[in-house]
C-alpha cells in the first residue's frame, strides 16, 4: 500500500501569513493527489484535486504543486476561515485511496 | 442543490452487523462513483470503500475487505455499506462522499460533495 506523509502535523500562523503544507507518497503517485479541509464537527471540503487543480468555488489563496512523491499546498494569505485540518491523498491506487495524517493549522 | 444524506448508525455489540444508507440529491447519481470514508473519534480521515457509477466496481481498504460491502441502486439514488463481524476500532463517523468522476484509473478522481456523517458506535 501506498504510505502518505504530510509536515508538519501543526503549525500556528497569523492572518494575512503564507502557509505551505507538505505531503510525502511513499511510490510515485504521477499527479493523483487531493488536497481537503476539515473543520471541528464538519465534513471534509475538498480544496484541490489532481495535485494542482483548484476545486470549483475554493478561494484562489489556495494552490497546489508537485508530482511524483512530494506535493505542496500553499495558503497565499490566512484568513479567519482557513483554521482547520487539511489531509492529502492519494487517489493512483485503487487498492487504497490512503489519506495522510493530517495537519492542523491554528491562531498564534 | 447537491445533497447526500447518511443514516442507519447507531451503538452495535461487537461481531454484529448495520447497514448505512446514503440518500443522494440534485445530481445524475448514476454518473458518479461513490465513496465512504470514516474517521474514529478524534483521528484522521480513513477511506473505506469505493464503487463506480454502474456499481460493477468496488474497491476496499483492507481493514475492511472481507467484512464491508458497498453497493449502490442506482434507481433510488442510494449508496450502501453493510457491515458485518464488527469490531471496536470501526467505532467512527461515517461519512459518504460524490466522486467527480465516473469510473476510476481514467483520470483522478477527487470526493467533491460529503454528506454530514452518520456515528457507528461497536461496543458491549
Amino acid at each position: 500500500d501506498i504510505q502518505m506523509t504530510q509536515s508538519p502535523s501543526s503549525l500556528s500562523a497569523s492572518v494575512g501569513d503564507r502557509v505551505t503544507i507538505t505531503c510525502r507518497a511513499s511510490q510515485s503517485i504521477s499527479s493523483y493527489l487531493n488536497w481537503y479541509q476539515q473543520k471541528p464537527g464538519k465534513a471534509p471540503k475538498l480544496l484541490i484535486y489532481a495535485a494542482s487543480s483548484l476545486q470549483s468555488g475554493v478561494p484562489s489563496r489556495f494552490s497546489g504543486s508537485g508530482s511524483g512523491t512530494d506535493f505542496t499546498l500553499t495558503i497565499s494569505s490566512l484568513q479567519p476561515e482557513d483554521f482547520a485540518t487539511y489531509y492529502c491523498q492519494q487517489s493512483y491506487s485503487t487498492l487504497s485511496f490512503t489519506f495522510g495524517p493530517g495537519t492542523k493549522v491554528d491562531i498564534k | 442543490e447537491v445533497q447526500l444524506l447518511e443514516s442507519g448508525g447507531g451503538l452495535v455489540q461487537p461481531g454484529g452487523s448495520l447497514r448505512l444508507s446514503c440518500a443522494a440529491s440534485g445530481f445524475t447519481f448514476s454518473s458518479y462513483a461513490m465513496s465512504w470514508v470514516r474517521q474514529a473519534p478524534g483521528k484522521g480521515l480513513e477511506w473505506v470503500s469505493a464503487i463506480s457509477g454502474s456499481g460493477g466496481s468496488t474497491y476496499y481498504a483492507d481493514s475492511v475487505k472481507g467484512r464491508f460491502t458497498i453497493s449502490r441502486d442506482n434507481s433510488k439514488n442510494t449508496l450502501y455499506l453493510q457491515m458485518n463481524s464488527l469490531r471496536a476500532e470501526d467505532t467512527a463517523v461515517y461519512y459518504c462522499a460524490k466522486d467527480r468522476i465516473t469510473i476510476f484509473g481514467v483520470v483522478p478522481p477527487g470526493m467533491d460533495v460529503w454528506g454530514q456523517g452518520t456515528t457507528v458506535t461497536v461496543s458491549s
